[in-house]
């Protein structure tokens, strides 16, 4: 069964600094545009960042650029973000998630598969 | 930045019947939208693509159309299971998603 499970979320002081990983499994990762998306407590949904499939291309939501950085290791099948400057409204559980691919299009911002989401918060 | 927003926010509608939810966009995203169905602690599912399109194993209750800056997700006939909150996501432009429609069965 295609799967993606994310770690490394926790408790953190404002300003300090967390990196989340993604594992993925059951599909061929490289094929695929991957993303972070971020949901937080009793709120909406908000695309965070999304990576090309070689890493080429990586866009960010005006909110975390110059203090989130997505990467990729496709060897390892596994997705990360790094996240700097961490501020309370960055609190969230953060999913990640894959890119949609149909007729032999991949799109970079449709998510058909979701990991189960790690919770960050940010907090003293 | 594209603005999405959905309407209503909270919907109660009884088993069997006809729901429509709405989403506008703040400028045309021709037909890149896409639905979704979260329910309490969980992902997000994808239900619609490209304004209609019904992603592999979703039931063909659910339906979606439009195009531009106005469109609707259709349940034909509302299911006990279908209890959940609804996302509409604009994927013309990076990616933008609505607010969200809590649908209760009454």
């Amino acid at each position: 069964e295609v799967h993606l499970v994310e770690s490394g979320g926790g408790l953190v002081q404002p300003g300090g600094s967390l990196r989340l990983s993604c594992a993925a499994s059951e599909f061929t990762f490289s094929s695929h545009w991957m993303s972070w998306v971020r949901q937080a407590p009793g709120k909406g949904l908000e695309w965070v960042a999304n990576i090309k499939q070689d890493g080429s291309e990586k866009y960010y939501v005006d909110s975390v650029k110059s203090r989130f950085t997505i990467s990729r290791d496709n060897a390892k099948n596994s997705l990360y973000l790094q996240m700097n400057s961490l501020r309370a409204e960055d609190t969230a559980v953060y999913y990640c998630a894959r890119g949609f691919c149909s007729v032999g299009i991949c799109h970079g911002n449709v998510f058909d598969i979701w990991g189960q989401g790690t919770m960050v918060t940010v907090s003293s | 930045d594209i603005q999405m927003t959905q309407s209503p926010s909270t919907l109660s509608a009884s088993v069997g019947d006809r729901v429509t939810i709405t989403c506008r966009a703040s400028q045309s995203i021709s037909s890149w939208l896409a639905w979704y169905q979260q329910k309490p602690g969980k992902a997000p599912k994808l239900l619609i693509y490209k304004t209609s399109g019904l992603e592999t194993g979703v039931p063909s209750r659910f339906s979606g159309s439009g195009s531009g800056t106005e469109f609707t997700l259709t349940i034909s006939s509302l299911q006990p299971d279908d209890s959940a909150t609804y996302y509409c996501q604009q994927y013309n432009t990076f990616s933008t998603f609505g607010q969200g429609t809590k649908l209760e069965i009454k």
